[in-house]
């Protein structure tokens, strides 16, 4: 079975980092880009970054680039998430998730979400 | 970076009706469009990529369609599992953004 498994959320004071893992199982990971998405409470879905398959090229977006590192282990089949100064506006679920195919045609398998929540 | 404007925000319909959402790209991304079905509490569900390809094992009452910039998802018959917040995502270029979301209810 195709299954990704996030860990890693919980809560963070501002300014603060967490690490966040997905742990992928039922694909051949080291194939595939991989990407991040977030979603704030009762809001939309934010995308947050991509890695290539290889680890070799990542993309991020606005709102993380400088703060966040998109990072993968293609022995250990697991992506992370390094998240660091983290604001207030981070608090989100976020999910990982495969891309079907290449970069162009979506994501096909997501995991279950992991909470972060940055508060004082 | 590109934006995805959806309409409407939401929309009540009833069972067997037909439903229109659609996407609108503030610049060109050729068909590189997916729309991902959302239920509450749940992840994201991939319905189509490419704009029109309907993904494997979904419904085909689900259809997709391209003119210009502007991008549809048609439900041809809605069914009360259709409830739910439905998203279009652009990956033509990077960062790939994603719609506001049209909530769906069903009356």
């Amino acid at each position: 079975e195709v299954q990704l498994v996030e860990s890693g959320g919980g809560l963070v004071q501002p300014g603060g980092s967490l690490r966040l893992s997905c742990a992928a199982s039922g694909f051949t990971f080291s194939s595939y880009p991989m990407t991040w998405v977030r979603q704030a409470p009762g809001k939309g879905l934010e995308w947050v970054s991509l890695i290539s398959g290889s680890g070799e090229i990542t993309y991020y977006g606005d709102s993380v680039k400088g703060r966040f590192t998109i990072s993968r282990d293609n022995s250990m089949k697991t992506l992370y998430l390094q998240m660091n100064n983290l604001r207030v506006e981070d608090t989100a679920v976020y999910y990982c998730a495969k891309c079907f195919v290449g970069y162009y045609y979506g994501m096909d398998v997501w995991g279950q979400g992991t909470t972060v929540t940055v508060s004082s | 970076d590109i934006q995805m404007t959806q309409s409407p925000s939401s929309v009540s319909a009833s069972v067997g009706d037909r439903v229109t959402i659609t996407c609108r790209a503030s610049q060109g991304i050729s068909s590189w469009l997916a729309w991902y079905q959302q239920k509450p509490g749940k992840a994201p569900k991939l319905l189509i990529s490419a704009a029109s390809s309907l993904q494997s094992g979904v419904s085909s009452r689900f259809s997709g369609s391209r003119s210009g910039t502007e991008f549809t998802l048609t439900i041809s018959s809605l069914r009360p599992e259709d409830l739910a917040t439905y998203y279009c995502q652009q990956t033509n270029s990077f960062p790939h953004t994603f719609g506001q979301g049209t909530k769906l209810e069903i009356k």
